[in-house]
């Protein structure tokens, strides 16, 4: 595709349930991120692959949020028992390295509501 | 903790006139400099890059850095209605942790 692609767009689910969030980046793009931005604040890193490895997770905001890269494409954010506290869009973005020339494209977000 | 800030604002400018944005940032090993603008209820796009001191300019937008002051800042010439906004400034310092970005500053351009 044209640019980075997340879906689902919105997804509404239960407290304690598990959910699951995918990005598909743009084509070729080797690196991936994972940001999540709460009503009214700035942007929160949460992870970051290069290829299908994450050097570094200290973002994630807990053990219940995992996210796994396959085939250095598709990447999926997972996270389990949801809380209230997780309502928030979720965006991805890709860029073709992690050189700091390199920008970050953004998909259109997820937005999560925990009810 | 890398930290980058920003006036929330709102920033009030009226049209026709010039827009200045500021940010500073904490890590003096920065390297890359992004202005994104996000407009309400859409995912952020990229504006403009800076990697040395001094200004680039590109069409109404120009970003200034000053490395020695852990300073960027952006200016819109001839302000548009169409550019009220929020207006991230992000910061890349290398490593594991991507992207670092300011709250925002809201930009409010009066007709």
């Amino acid at each position: 595709g044209a640019g980075v692609s997340q879906s689902p767009s919105n997804k509404v689910t239960e407290k304690g349930k598990d959910v699951e969030l995918r990005c598909d980046p743009i084509s070729g793009h080797t690196a991936l991120y994972w940001y999540r931005q709460s009503l009214g604040q700035g942007l929160e890193f949460l992870i970051y692959f290069q290829g299908n490895s994450a050097p570094d997770k200290s973002g994630l905001p807990s053990d219940r949020f995992s996210a796994e890269r396959t085939g250095g494409s598709v990447s999926t954010l997972t996270i389990q028992r949801t809380q209230q506290e997780d309502s928030a869009v979720y965006l991805c973005a890709s860029s073709d390295d992690t050189a700091h020339y390199s920008p970050l494209h953004f998909g259109n977000g997820t937005r999560l509501t925990v009810t | 903790q890398k930290e980058v800030e920003q006036n929330s604002g709102p920033l009030s400018v009226p049209e026709g006139a010039i827009a200045s944005l500021n940010c500073t940032y904490s890590d003096r090993g920065s390297q890359s400099f992004f202005w994104y603008r996000q407009y309400s209820g859409k995912s952020p796009e990229l504006i403009m890059s800076i990697y040395s001191n001094g200004d680039k300019e590109d069409g109404r937008f120009t970003a200034q850095l000053n490395k020695a002051s852990q300073y960027v800042s952006l200016l819109i010439r001839d302000s548009q209605p169409s550019d009220s906004a929020t207006y991230l400034c992000a910061v890349f310092g290398g490593g594991a942790d991507g992207l670092t970005f300011g709250k925002g500053t809201h930009l409010i351009i009066q007709p």
